[in-house]
């Protein structure tokens, strides 16, 4: 059965550093990959996607991820963090059914 | 385009009170959502529609639990009788068609038990 791992739970970083999320998933085939953000009180906003083809996505707010299939992994990057990137952040596989199957989360937390 | 809407957006009700929750999706969509996300965790799917018919509610505790989403646009999630573990945000999406499409999220309903 297909999973996401987020190891992370929480991660904080100052503002103007790097980020990298680690996100791990287990499928059989191909898998249809996501990135969600979810700040306080607000639904979840999608990041990115990755389907096929270029194995580094580009995302909306300057983020970017890399799905590496030897690793079974698909994680987030962002080379400069600001204050406003502060959220929970979720990566999600497609299942099989078509449904989207969410990890647990990294809660990032930015400190000036 | 509006996004997904969701009504109430904060509940707080009795244990084995009933509740209802209503999502109104994004204008021709017509797959839709419902999550349940308990604090420090994901997002876990309830129930999947297709216009107004159930793809998928294997997930969905239907000994309290329910669905509608008669038209085919327009969907309500009800719980009765609550349970305290029942305390979680309830989110509704909803993309075009099914596949790989994105899902657009709604603010979510949070609900607590007491």
């Amino acid at each position: 059965a297909q999973s996401v791992t987020q190891p992370d739970i929480h991660i904080t970083v100052s503002e103007g550093a790097s980020l990298e999320l680690r996100c791990n998933y287990s499928y059989g085939a191909t898998p249809y990959l996501f990135w969600y953000v979810q700040s306080p009180g607000q639904g979840l906003q999608l990041l990115l996607k990755y389907f096929s083809g270029d194995t580094l996505v580009q995302g909306i707010k300057g983020f970017e991820a890399e799905f590496k299939r030897s690793q079974s992994s698909f994680n987030l990057r962002k080379p400069s963090v600001h204050w406003s990137d502060a959220a929970e952040y979720f990566c999600a596989v497609v299942t099989g059914a078509n449904n989207l199957f969410f990890g647990t989360g990294t809660r990032l937390t930015v400190i000036p | 385009e509006a996004g997904v809407a969701q009504s109430p957006r904060y509940k707080i009700i009795e244990k084995r009170q009933s509740v209802a929750f209503w999502c109104n999706p994004i204008s021709g969509h017509a797959t839709l959502y419902w999550y349940q996300q308990i604090l420090g965790q994901g997002p876990k799917l309830l129930i999947q529609f297709q216009n107004n018919g159930v793809v998928d509610d294997s997930q969905l505790p239907k000994d309290r639990f329910s669905a509608e989403r008669l038209k085919g646009v327009d969907s309500t999630l009800k719980i009765q009788p609550a349970k305290l573990e029942d305390s979680a945000v309830y989110l509704c999406a909803s993309r075009i068609q099914g596949g790989t499409d994105t899902q657009y999220f709604g603010p979510g309903t949070r609900l607590t038990v007491l």
